[in-house]
Order: C-alpha cells, then sequence, then structure tokens
C-alpha cells in the first residue's frame, strides 16, 4: 500500500490528452512539491516533471504538471506511442522523515 | 554529464548482508545541495525510498528499514554505500541510486542493479 494514490492503469489514442492523479495529505503533497517519474520497460526512471509543474530540460512542453492541495496531477497531451511507460510520482513526507512515491500508473496507446 | 553507477554482488544468501556501492562520476559528491540516495523496485512492482545520505554523513532511511539499514559516503573515491542486513526474499529488487537535489527531486538516477536473495 503505497502513501500516494495513483490509479494503477491510464490510456488513450494517439493524440489524445491523458491525466494522471496523486492523491497524498497534508505531510507529504499538502506541504512539499511533487515529481513525476516515467520509467520505460527495463530502464531506469527519468525525471519528467519537479516543483509540481517544471520541466527538466528536454522534456516536451506537451507534458504539464499541477498542485492543488493534497492532490497533484500530470497531464500527456497529443499522446504518442512513446508515451507508453509507467508513471510515478513522488514527494517528501514530513511525519515519515523520508521521501514516500506512489504506486506507479501504467499508461497504454491504444 | 553526471553518472552514477551500482556495483556489488547480485546474487545474496537469506539472513546474509546485502552490500551495494553506487560510483559518482562527471560531478563531486561533495556539493551541499544534493542528497545521495539508495531506492529500490522489487520485479514488476513500485518503487521505494530506502534511505539517503549528504557528504557530510547525515543520513535518512525508510522507517520500515531503518533497523537494517546503514548508508555510508566516502568522499575520496565519490562513492557512497549502501547496507542492508537479514534480508529475506522480500529483498529481492533492482537496487537503484540517485542523486536528489534536496527535498525536491531524483534528478539524475543510475541504471540499476538486479539483486536476488536466495539460497
Amino acid at each position: 500500500q503505497s502513501v500516494l494514490t495513483q490509479p494503477p492503469s491510464a490510456s488513450g489514442t494517439p493524440g489524445q490528452t491523458v491525466t494522471i492523479s496523486c492523491s497524498g495529505s497534508s505531510s507529504n503533497i499538502g506541504s512539499y512539491t511533487v515529481n513525476w517519474y516515467q520509467q520505460l520497460p527495463g530502464t531506469a526512471p527519468k525525471l519528467l516533471m519537479y516543483s509540481n509543474n517544471q520541466r527538466p530540460s528536454g522534456v516536451p512542453d506537451r507534458v504539464s504538471g499541477s498542485k492543488s492541495g493534497t492532490s497533484a496531477s500530470l497531464a500527456i497531451s497529443g499522446l504518442q506511442s512513446e508515451d507508453e511507460a509507467d508513471y510515478y510520482c513522488a514527494a517528501w513526507d514530513d511525519s515519515l522523515s523520508g521521501w514516500v512515491f506512489g504506486g506507479g500508473t501504467k499508461v497504454t496507446v491504444l | 554529464q553526471l553518472q552514477l553507477q551500482e556495483s556489488g554482488p547480485g546474487l545474496v544468501k537469506p539472513s546474509e548482508t546485502l552490500s551495494l556501492t553506487c560510483t559518482v562520476s562527471g560531478g563531486s559528491i561533495s556539493s551541499s545541495s544534493y542528497y545521495w540516495d539508495w531506492i529500490r523496485q522489487p520485479p514488476g512492482k513500485g518503487l521505494e525510498w530506502i534511505g539517503s545520505i549528504h557528504y557530510i554523513g547525515s543520513t535518512y532511511y525508510n522507517p520500515s528499514l531503518k533497523s537494517r539499514v546503514t548508508i555510508s559516503v566516502d568522499t575520496s573515491n565519490n562513492q557512497f554505500s549502501l547496507k542492508l542486513t537479514s534480508v529475506t526474499a522480500a529483498d529481492t529488487a533492482v537496487y537503484f541510486c540517485a542523486r536528489e537535489y534536496t527535498i525536491r527531486e531524483f534528478d539524475s538516477w543510475g541504471h540499476g542493479t538486479l539483486v536476488t536473495v536466495s539460497s
């Protein structure tokens, strides 16, 4: 059972927008910024979004992030086949004095 | 370009100690802005944070693993290490090392190394 809650799966057709939610509490998302990772099969996670809505260099602007209260979301618009991957949210948690992750969302491009 | 590389045995017997080292290249481990972390992923499952260390030696550990985990740093060799004692099959996972911009994000990851706990 992960501290941050994500839907296990999401899907869309090419060109559509898929949105992934991440729900937490006041001790994590409510107090700290959220970041998102993309993990392609057999590879290490890659930073996709930091500080709720900041894209690292090289991440396309069709990927966006937001946070409100104790929840965050990641949106991928103009869905492409290369977006098929697992996506994880993460945040620091004050009560645990450590990092917590969501359980991950598998995105499928139909 | 910062690179992190995990190294260590791929097979550990139950009840023994898992030991891994992460070698950092292309940058210094002795930076005040960063912590250095271990994260693991059991086969087919999600990510679990194990713990982190700053180059001055301050550490944070996952409460669920704290009694079995030690993370140390070797600034002279630009490395940090993980020791996990009394391992069981539940500790079988891909172990990643990562650089953490303090309490903000993991901005660089190693490729990961699979450690299997089996007799």
